[in-house]
């Protein structure tokens, strides 16, 4: 079964480092989004992505935060400058059509990338 | 505001002693309401979309239903391998075309 893919699985990094967080789409999907888990919290929305273009972010992510579809393949997360409270569970997902319209399709989710800022 | 409200937080069952999670939703027109399984470490695992009252979807030992206001997903004789956060989302007519807005799940634990 296709499955999104995400590298590193876990990453430490000093406080005001960059840091890339790196996906792996379906590769017949259209749609990419961003969500976060902080440890305990619940799932939040960071950004949709679709045909090269950012087609909804969340308040959260800011200035700090951008993403790129580089290749046609990968899609990453970049944060510039990292704070404490980036620590979190970072899922990348993909959908094949613009969820909510179509009947029992959801998002695929990848394992994430737990991002530990020191 | 739209909210997820998933009760309760947690849930310790014997093995297939059959019980109902709820998941209790305010939006501003529904456009699905979806339920993911989540293992320690790992991300959501989608299980199932509803979009309208009185909507029904099985999978094994897993059925979701939709009224206006929540959703309850039964697990019946479940075993421990169902042992798994469940999160229930939402995504609603009002501005946003495409986030989901999640509750923070139930804890289900299945003892043999």
């Amino acid at each position: 079964e296709p499955e999104v893919t995400q590298t590193p699985s876990h990453q430490v990094t000093q406080m005001g480092q960059e840091v890339i967080l790196r996906c792996v789409p379906i590769s017949n999907h259209l749609y990419f989004y961003w969500y976060r888990q902080i440890l305990g919290q619940k799932v939040e929305f960071l950004v949709s992505f679709y045909n090269n273009e950012i087609s909804e972010k969340s308040e959260i992510f800011d200035d700090q935060f951008s993403v790129e579809r580089p290749d046609g393949s990968n899609f990453t997360l970049k944060i510039r400058s990292t704070k404490l409270e980036d620590s979190a569970m970072y899922f990348c997902a993909s959908s094949e059509m613009r969820t909510g319209g179509y009947r029992n399709y959801g998002y695929t989710f990848g394992s994430g990338t737990r991002l530990t800022v020191v | 505001e739209d909210q997820v409200t998933q009760s309760p937080e947690a849930l310790r069952l014997q093995e297939g002693e059959s019980s109902s999670l709820n998941c209790s939703y305010t939006v501003s027109g529904l456009r699905g309401l979806f339920w993911y399984r989540q293992d320690p470490g790992k991300g959501p695992e989608f299980l199932f979309t509803l979009y309208s009252a009185g909507e029904e979807k099985e999978k094994e030992r897993l059925k979701a239903t939709l009224t206006k206001k929540e959703s309850f997903l039964h697990i019946t004789a479940p075993k421990p391998e169902d042992s798994a956060t469940y999160l229930c989302a939402v995504q609603s007519r009002r501005g946003s075309n495409y986030q989901l807005i999640w509750g923070a799940g139930t804890k289900l634990i299945i003892k043999p």
